[in-house]
């Protein structure tokens, strides 16, 4: 099983500062690498997929990067409705498992 | 545009089966996109159980995989999920999900669309 590994668990960041995440993965992933918000009580909102594509409808605050085994999703510029919990989801092809990080919670400072 | 709704016993009995279903609307479930399920225990993480083609073909959680049915259902446009001998360690919000098909030549597994999630709570 591949493993993924979300650091930190908590970032505090002020409104209008920018906001980095990281994701690493026991394995290379290559770039199949999902990012993910969930507010609470919500289903999680794809943000990015294929490690720096940003999914339909997505500000372009929002960015990704990295393959292999580690990546990093950039908030810009963070906006009040942007803390939230943030995961990623590695989808390698073969075999054909999906996991998850188990979270980084973006508070506001 | 497609949605998606889980529907199901919102409660079961320590080693029965639990048993939802996910009915697909505004498109058709024989799309090229795959279908899952997702389930996020109260305060913790994403854990994925398995996805499903149209066709019938299946790839389950390794660490669900004995406990495990995904099964389609093209005339109803729904799939459905069976989760036998559950105890409250299995007590978790379930999504269903579908992931983004083929961006060009790639598929991609993404989950582009989820359902809004169906609390199930394992007790006696």
């Amino acid at each position: 099983e591949i493993v993924m590994t979300q650091s930190p668990a908590t970032l505090s960041v002020s409104p209008g500062e920018r906001a980095t995440l990281s994701c690493r993965a026991s394995q290379s992933v290559s770039s199949n690498l999902a990012w993910y918000q969930q507010k609470p009580g919500q289903a999680p909102r794809l943000l990015i997929y294929g490690a720096s594509t940003r999914a339909t409808g997505i500000p372009a605050r929002f960015s990704g990067s990295g393959s292999g085994t580690e990546f990093t999703l950039t908030i810009s510029s963070l906006q009040s409705e942007d803390f939230a919990v943030y995961y990623c989801q590695q989808y390698n092809n073969w075999p054909p498992e999906i996991t998850f990080g188990q979270g980084t919670r973006l508070e506001i400072k | 545009q497609v949605q998606l709704q889980e529907s199901g016993p919102g409660l079961v009995k320590p080693s029965g089966t639990l048993s939802l279903t996910c009915a697909v609307s505004g498109g058709s479930i024989s799309s090229s996109n795959w279908w899952s399920w997702v389930r996020q225990p109260p305060g913790k993480g994403l854990e994925w159980i398995g996805e499903i083609y149209h066709s019938g073909s299946t790839n389950y959680n390794p660490s669900l995989k004995s406990r495990v049915t995904i099964s389609v259902d093209k005339s109803k446009n729904q799939f459905s999920l069976k989760l036998s001998s559950v105890t409250a360690a299995d007590t978790a919000v379930y999504y269903c999900a579908r992931d983004e098909g083929l961006v060009g030549a790639i598929r991609v597994r993404a989950f582009d669309i989820w359902g809004q999630g169906t609390m199930v709570t394992v007790s006696s």
